[in-house]
């Protein structure tokens, strides 16, 4: 238990569907994070909430949308996606997003696969 | 941004004492040095983190020499629970540091 939940576990979805993926974190956390771990890749950054506020978008397409209606929950909403949009999405929290000291706390993810 | 470097993979056996290198030059004088441990399908989990001499908790401890420039994860009596990636983060301020690179894979052997 991490303290960071992310529903659902797996997701299949097709090219035209639209869906959303959930976390929410139980820690008192300011800052959410959400990352994009493709097969066999590294942690892909993807975006960064700091007290609601979206403070990063590292460059993602637009088919990706983020929302953040409070410090404990995260959502990333999905439409139009690609096939290689396929790969293992991870929310994270930490105290807030400015504490170079702060870690991150992870999920165990979404494993999202296009058809 | 301060870049790390890892090796690869290691491998080791059940008992051993392992120790993981991770070099980071360009280090800021204001840096944290985070480690985190991820399995297949999980998120990462957090290990260990320090500024500078060395940092022990339950699980591991962490060796940063004066120049920063590099530290060292190590794990006592490693068993094969242990196998994992590791990965070594360099983090300042806002996103600087929260860019994770390929890890090392850590195999432990019977």
């Amino acid at each position: 238990e991490t303290g960071v939940t992310q529903t659902p576990r797996h997701l299949v979805m097709g090219m035209t569907n639209k869906k959303s993926l959930k976390c929410e974190q139980h820690l008192g956390h300011n800052a959410m994070y959400w990352y994009k771990q493709s097969a066999k890749k590294p942690l892909e950054l993807m975006f960064v909430y700091n007290f609601k506020e979206q403070t990063e978008n590292n460059s993602v397409p637009s088919r990706f949308s983020p929302e953040c209606p409070n410090s404990s929950h995260l959502f990333l909403h999905l439409h139009t996606l690609q096939p290689e949009d396929s790969a293992l999405y991870l929310c994270a929290s930490s105290r807030t997003g400015q504490m170079k000291e702060s870690p991150q706390h992870f999920g165990d993810g979404t494993r999202l696969s296009i058809l | 941004l301060a870049k790390t470097t890892q090796p690869i993979s290691m491998d080791s056996y059940e008992g051993q004492e392992v120790n993981i290198t991770c070099s980071h030059n360009n280090i800021a004088t204001n840096d944290y040095i985070t480690w985190y441990q991820q399995f297949p399908s999980q998120g990462p989990r957090f290990i260990i983190q320090g500024y500078k001499t060395k940092v022990t908790n339950e699980v591991a401890s962490l060796f940063i020499p004066a120049d920063r420039k590099s530290s060292t994860l190590s794990l006592p009596r490693v068993s094969l629970s242990d196998t994992a990636v590791y990965y070594c983060l360099v983090r300042g301020g806002g996103a600087d540091g929260l860019t994770f690179g390929k890890g090392t894979h850590l195999i432990i052997q019977p």
